[in-house]
């Protein structure tokens, strides 16, 4: 079975800061896709980014990158120069390749602190 | 729409009752799954159809939960006798998914359903 951890409950950035949110996850697929997906306070969950597994390269986009350590299975979010508006849950989702369904993580809140 | 809707937002049953809880998906989404949120925790997955097929209800917790799908584009999840441990918010989501592997999920706005 396929299993999603995200270790932190909660953290906290100050404004314009870095911030790194991490996840571990197992799979026995070979080739699947990672997900970080954000749901602000009474919002829809949104995608924030997407990494595909035999990608070596990192994905990217705009402030909000990952560090995918494929051999770990590990997949943290570093988001860039933090704003208000990311204060929201983070989730850490897996594994899209022989089945459409994602397997989330417990989720992780952050507070940015202007 | 440009995005996912679903109906209603908030359902209050008493227990015993039966709910139905509707998604309207992306024009032209093949894919639709429906998530189970419970309070401070992830989604997790119910099943999944593509266009009218429901190819994975692995997740249904019980045969109490029923989803169909029959033209291919606004789906209905059905709870019967409903239980406390049902109270929950339900997401669905849409993808192309034949558009390309890996494709992402559209969610919704999350129908909350309190059972009292």
């Amino acid at each position: 079975a396929q299993t999603v951890t995200q270790s932190q409950p909660e953290m906290s950035v100050q404004e314009a800061e870095t911030v790194t949110l991490s996840c571990t996850y197992d799979t026995s697929e070979s080739d699947y896709y990672l997900f970080w997906y954000k749901q602000p306070p009474s919002r829809q969950m949104i995608l924030v980014i997407r990494q595909e597994a035999y990608k070596q390269q990192n994905a990217t986009e705009n402030r909000f990158s990952v560090n995918f350590q494929k051999a770990a299975k590990s997949f943290s979010l570093k988001i860039s120069d933090s704003q208000l508006g990311d204060a929201a849950m983070y989730f850490c989702a897996c594994c899209q390749g022989g089945s459409e369904k994602l397997v989330f993580g417990k989720g992780m809140k952050l507070t940015v602190n202007p | 729409g440009a995005g996912v809707s679903q109906s209603p937002r908030y359902k209050v049953a008493k227990r015993g009752q039966d709910v139905a809880l509707r998604c309207d998906p992306i024009s032209g989404h093949v894919s639709l799954f429906w998530y189970q949120q419970a309070l401070g925790q992830g989604p997790e997955f119910l099943t999944y159809f593509q266009n009218e097929a429901q190819l994975d209800k692995s997740g249904l917790p019980s045969d109490r939960f029923f989803a169909e799908r029959p033209e291919g584009s606004v789906s209905t999840l059905k709870i019967q006798r409903t239980q406390q441990e049902d109270s929950a918010v339900y997401l669905c989501a849409s993808s192309l998914a034949t558009a390309e592997p890996g494709g992402e999920q559209y969610f919704g706005p999350g129908t909350r359903l309190t059972v009292t």
